[in-house]
């Protein structure tokens, strides 16, 4: 069964360093997320992107951050300058073109910033 | 207000046992709503999707949807100790962007 694929699986920075997340969406879907979940909270939306452009994003989805499908497989997310508070899960999902459609989410990304 | 919002729990029912879960929302016009499984340290699975009020059912799984009351819950019959993990409520939003919200999550622990 298609799954959507995340790397690293951890990744432990120094803060103010770049990190970059990567995702490898489902390969026939079209819409791509990136959600984050600090430990103890709620799952967060950040961005969501079609189509090559960023059609939604957040407040929390500041200038430290950008979104990049660099091919037609992949997908991801920078962080310019980590902060302490960058610390969380990160979540890709990707999502079919279908009417009722729904989002699937790959394993995450652990982000430790130090 | 919160957008979604869940009980967080722990919601404790014996194995064997329905566990009903419930989600209020609060925009009137949120269209399509999921109901995922989040095991910890794990990322959110997929259970059941409902966009039409009345009931959907899916084997042990039920989710029910009333637009007027702006309520979704998920019933869980024959309760078993692999069910235990926090179920999340999350709304597609009023934009058409496809963005979800989730609510907080219940915990629910089962015991056999």
């Amino acid at each position: 069964e298609p799954e959507v694929t995340q790397t690293p699986s951890h990744q432990v920075t120094q803060m103010g360093q770049e990190v970059i997340l990567r995702c490898v969406p489902i390969s026939n879907h079209l819409y791509f997320y990136w959600y984050r979940q600090i430990l103890g909270q709620k799952v967060e939306f950040l961005v969501s992107f079609y189509n090559n452009e960023i059609s939604e994003k957040s407040e929390i989805f500041d200038d430290q951050f950008s979104v990049e499908r660099p091919d037609g497989s992949n997908f991801t997310l920078k962080i310019r300058s980590t902060k302490l508070e960058d610390s969380a899960m990160y979540f890709c999902a990707s999502e079919g073109a279908g009417r009722q459609e729904t989002q699937y989410f790959g394993p995450g990304t652990r982000l430790l910033v130090l | 207000q919160k957008e979604v919002e869940q009980n967080s729990g722990p919601l404790s029912v014996p194995e064997g046992a329905i566990a009903s879960l419930n989600c209020t929302y609060s925009d009137r016009v949120s269209q399509s709503f999921f109901w995922y499984r989040q095991y910890s340290g794990k990322s959110p699975e997929l259970i059941m999707s409902i966009y039409s009020n009345g009931d959907k059912e899916d084997g042990r799984f039920t989710a029910q949807l009333n637009k007027a009351s702006q309520y979704v819950s998920l019933l869980i019959r024959d309760s078993q100790p692999s069910d235990s993990a926090t179920y999340l409520c999350a709304v597609r939003g009023r934009s058409n962007t496809g963005k979800l919200i989730f609510g907080q999550g219940t915990t629910l622990q089962v015991k056999p």
